[in-house]
């Protein structure tokens, strides 16, 4: 079991640039997180789906940011316009019903 | 809504304990996990609480008071690699997390 893949691993974008961030959860997993996780504000939730369906995402800023699960084994998501405090870790977990999320590595992005 | 509050800093002595204290506030509550994440690296699922009381797991140990808003990580037999960050985190509905900042542990010899 390759445990929730994530690509990049770190990413470096100019401000102004689009950034998109990989996830690929483990394989039966139904449901799928973003966090984000900075110094000062520790980790934050974003967006999750439930068998690809998004259900919660209460957490993703409304303006630039977005993410898609098009099928089970891939979910992105995507930053346009990124500005430099959208620098940060970006985690992906996946879990099965009723059991705790299992993390990623995480993707670092830095915006200059 | 949620508020998970953890100290920051906690340092203990090798072959002693360390116990992380976590304090929430909740709208939801189904349930509390404990994540030990090191530099650089993804949060590790090291514990699940639902039910008030103790669960002992050997070497990490956890208890939950439902009615206190408490729960704290107890840490036995500290090992120098034990140094990382322990992170409390409430489950609310669909299994989403509310983290708190994390309390960095740091074991000297």
């Amino acid at each position: 079991n390759a445990g929730v893949i994530q690509t990049p691993r770190h990413k470096v974008t100019g401000k102004g640039q689009e950034a998109t961030l990989w996830c690929e959860p483990i394989s039966g997993h139904s449901a799928v997180f973003w966090y984000r996780q900075t110094i000062v504000q520790g980790l934050e939730f974003l967006t999750y789906f439930r068998n690809q369906a998004p259900i919660d995402d209460s957490g993703m800023p409304k303006e630039r940011f977005s993410a898609q699960m098009p099928n089970q084994s891939h979910s992105t998501l995507k930053i346009q316009s990124t500005q430099p405090q959208d620098s940060a870790v970006y985690l992906c977990a996946s879990s099965l019903e009723n059991q705790a999320p299992l993390f990623g590595e995480g993707t670092r992005l830095s915006v200059l | 809504g949620q508020g998970v509050e953890q100290p920051d800093n906690l340092m203990s002595v090798e072959g002693t304990f360390a116990r992380v204290n976590c304090t929430y506030s909740t709208s939801g509550f189904n349930g509390l996990s404990w994540y030990q994440q090191r530099e650089g690296h993804a949060p590790v699922f090291l514990s699940y609480v639902v039910l008030d009381g103790l669960k002992d797991s050997g070497h990490f140990s956890t208890f939950l008071s439902r009615s206190n808003g408490y729960s704290y990580l107890l840490l036995t037999e500290l090992q120098i690699k034990d140094s990382a960050s322990y992170l409390c985190a409430v489950n609310s509905a669909g299994n989403k997390l509310t983290f708190g900042i994390g309390t960095r542990v740091l074991v000297r010899p």
